[in-house]
C-alpha cells in the first residue's frame, strides 16, 4: 500500500511565524498535492507538483509556497502564518493501477494559528 | 465558482437501510469521478470511482451512478452500517490520470443502530 506520511498531526503556531508542513510518500509517485479542508468548503487545492522542482498553483495559493527538492517529499510553507490559515492540511499523491486512478491522502495536519 | 456541489451537508439513516449521497457538477470537461470517505482526524480514503463511459460501478455495498446529461452522480450504500458514519466527498476531474481533483463540500452521513 502507498503510504503518505505527514510529519505532524497537530501544530500550534503563532501569528507571523514561518511554518513548514512536511509530506513524504513511499511509492515513487510523480504527482503530489496539498489541500486544506474547512467545514462547509470541502477540500481546496493549494499547490501541486508533477515532478521534482516543479510546482503549480491551485485555487488558493495566496500566503503559501511549496518545495519539491526530492521526488518523495513535498513541503508546504506558510510564509507568515495568520489566523485564517487555521485549518486541516492534507497532502496526497496520485496513484494509478491502469484501470482507476485517484489520490492517497496522508492523515492530515491540524494547524492552529494563535 | 463551485464546480462540484454536494447540496446536503448531512444525512441520517437507520442501520440496514440504503444511504444515497448526491453530487452535482457544472464543468462539462469532467469525465472521471470519485468518492472519498473521511473519519475525523484522518485523511480521506478512496472508496470508488467511475468514468464517463459507464453509468454504474459497483464494489461490494457501494454503487456509484452517473447521469452525464444531468451532470449528476450518486453513491448508494446498501445496507448501511454504523461504521459507515463519516464525511463523504465526491470529486471530479478530466480523465487524464494524475490530474487535479476538484472536491465537493462533503456530506456527513450518520448511520443509527
Amino acid at each position: 500500500d502507498v503510504k503518505v506520511t505527514q510529519s505532524s498531526r497537530y501544530l500550534v503556531k503563532r501569528t507571523g511565524e514561518k511554518v513548514f508542513l512536511e509530506c513524504v510518500q513511499d511509492m515513487d509517485h510523480e504527482n503530489m498535492f496539498w489541500y486544506r479542508q474547512d467545514p462547509g468548503l470541502g477540500l481546496r487545492l493549494i499547490y501541486f507538483s508533477y515532478d521534482v522542482k516543479m510546482k503549480e498553483k491551485g485555487d488558493i495559493p495566496e500566503g503559501y509556497s511549496v518545495s519539491r527538492e526530492k521526488k518523495e517529499r513535498f513541503s508546504l510553507i506558510l510564509e507568515s502564518a495568520s489566523t485564517n490559515q487555521t485549518s486541516m492540511y492534507l497532502c496526497a499523491s496520485s496513484f494509478s493501477d491502469g484501470l482507476t486512478w485517484g489520490y492517497t491522502f496522508g492523515s492530515g495536519t491540524r494547524l492552529t494559528v494563535v | 465558482d463551485q464546480q462540484v456541489k454536494q447540496n446536503s451537508p448531512s444525512l441520517s439513516v437507520q442501520e440496514g437501510r440504503i444511504s444515497i449521497l448526491n453530487c452535482d457538477y457544472t464543468n462539462s470537461m469532467f469525465d472521471y469521478f470519485l468518492w472519498y470517505k473521511k473519519y475525523p482526524a484522518e485523511g480521506p480514503t478512496f472508496l470508488i470511482s467511475i468514468s464517463s463511459i459507464k453509468d454504474k460501478n459497483e464494489d461490494g455495498r457501494f454503487t456509484v451512478f452517473l447521469n452525464k446529461s444531468a451532470k449528476h452522480l450518486s453513491l448508494h450504500i446498501v445496507p448501511s452500517q454504523p461504521g459507515d458514519s463519516a464525511v463523504y466527498f465526491c470529486a471530479a476531474s478530466p480523465m487524464a490520470s494524475g490530474s487535479r481533483l476538484t472536491f465537493g463540500e462533503g456530506t456527513q452521513l450518520t448511520v443509527n443502530p
